[in-house]
């Protein structure tokens, strides 16, 4: 069956630590992976995305992720977090659908809390 | 570029009435456009698949009659939930990819989403 686990519910660090989100998925094919990020009263909004090739992937607001195909995992990372990445994050799967559509299968998300 | 709006951004009423949402895609063609339903603290379900000229394609479990979907034209997709109750409360998201490159990138845009009360 075709899933996104996302292990943390709830994460807290504090401003300027490291970050490092995990998703794990299960999808038969070669997966396309993304990192969604959902701040309130926003819509969700691309971070990054890995389709093929470096399984190293820089996105936006200094966010990484690295797809490990052994592992499953496609975990999103940041050097040093500000306040205002307090926000919720999802990981989701591009899988097809009935119609042959694409469409994509989310975690749960993980909300991200920010320490001053 | 690539930006997608919702009407309204809220909705309240009464048990029984039917709710438009509108999801439009403003400076791109969609000809597919997504549906989810977002609980409070949880993640997106996806209600349905919405595509221009052509019926949508309901993932298992939502009610097609209960949820109506419309995509006229290939910037404007539209939600109506019929007959709604208390229990159809929730986050609407709206989600288009670009045309020009769906197929190759799979980049979806999101609505800034419908808060729907039903009293």
């Amino acid at each position: 069956a075709q899933s996104v686990t996302q292990p943390d519910i709830h994460i807290t660090v504090s401003e300027g630590a490291s970050l490092e989100l995990r998703c794990n998925y299960s999808y038969g094919a070669t997966p396309y992976l993304f990192w969604y990020v959902q701040s309130p009263g926003q819509g969700l909004q691309l971070l990054l995305k890995y389709f093929s090739g470096d399984t190293l992937v820089q996105g936006i607001k200094g966010f990484e992720a690295e797809f490990k195909r052994s592992q499953s995992s496609f975990n999103l990372r940041k050097p040093s977090v500000h306040w205002s990445d307090a926000a919720e994050y999802f990981c989701a799967v591009g899988v097809y659908n009935a119609g042959n559509n694409r469409k994509l299968i989310w975690g749960l998300g993980t909300s991200l809390a920010v320490n001053p | 570029g690539a930006v997608v709006s919702q009407h309204p951004s809220w909705v309240i009423c009464k048990s029984g009435t039917s709710v438009k949402i509108e999801c439009r895609s403003l400076d791109f063609q969609a000809t597919t456009m997504f549906w989810y339903r977002q609980f409070p603290k949880q993640s997106l379900m996806l209600m349905a698949t919405s595509n221009e000229g052509s019926k949508a394609t309901y993932e298992q479990g939502v009610e097609k009659d209960k949820f109506l979907i419309n995509h006229a034209s290939l910037t404007l997709s539209t939600l109506t939930v019929t007959s709604a109750h208390p229990e159809d409360s929730s986050f609407y998201i709206c989600s288009a990819p670009r045309d020009r490159d769906y197929y190759a990138t799979d980049t979806q845009y999101f609505g800034p989403g419908t808060r729907l009360t039903v009293l």
